[in-house]
């Protein structure tokens, strides 16, 4: 099966500066790359995907690239605020069906 | 607004006694799965379900078992709960084919 690898595990950042969480993976069908956020106690929730067909996608501050080749994605958070803190997880899916995350990023915004 | 209700939310059990973690929802998708997330492991998918009747094993299906009688609900079912189940357990429906997976509150799990 697809084995997502997801990098670093902890990050520390000042507010304001940029973030980028990387991830591998394995199977060369997956086509679909979601990330999510959880905060503490709470579910994860959707902040940004991108499909195999795109090579890099942008939502306000937050970005994803993706490298088919290479089998990497990343996420990458600009001006980063204190509510950003969270930890972020990228997943990969095949098939639309199955869904193979990453072990998770900790990611604290130091104010 | 789209719910995914899962109960019980907390829960502490002893080992083999059989339960059972119920996931509704009121979106009327076709696609419901469960997770369970553990520390350093992130979430691992267990049990997916394309519509009623169909379902399928994600990537840790071993211990559990699923059903799907009805469009709205998919309840997770350990028969003989053992210490390594213990977890937080996510159900998610998926929004559209090949869409984002959104989350019930977690249900968390505890076997002694």
């Amino acid at each position: 099966g697809e084995n997502v690898e997801q990098h670093p595990s902890t990050l520390s950042v000042q507010e304001g500066d940029s973030a980028v969480i990387k991830c591998t993976y394995s199977d060369s069908a997956s086509n679909y790359f979601p990330w999510y956020k959880q905060e503490l106690g709470k579910r994860p929730q959707l902040i940004i995907d991108i499909r195999s067909n795109v090579g890099e996608k942008k939502d306000q501050r937050i970005a994803v690239t993706l490298n088919k080749t290479a089998k990497h994605f990343s996420l990458h958070i600009t001006e980063t605020r204190p509510e950003d803190s969270a930890v972020y997880f990228c997943a990969a899916s095949p098939s639309g069906n199955q869904f193979y995350f990453g072990t998770g990023t900790s990611l604290t915004v130091i104010p | 607004e789209a719910q995914v209700t899962q109960n019980p939310r907390y829960l502490i059990t002893v080992t083999g006694k059989k339960l059972t973690v119920t996931c509704s929802q009121n979106m009327n998708h076709e696609y419901m799965s469960w997770y369970r997330q553990d520390p350093g492991l992130g979430l691992r998918q267990i049990y997916y379900s394309m519509n009623v009747e169909v379902t399928d094993k994600g990537d840790v299906p071993e211990g559990y078992k699923v059903s799907r009688k009805e469009k709205r609900n998919f309840p997770l079912i350990l028969e003989s709960p053992s210490p390594n189940q213990t977890s937080l357990y996510f159900c998610a429906v998926r929004q559209g084919a090949g869409g984002e997976l959104f989350f019930g509150e977690g249900s968390r799990l505890t076997v002694l």
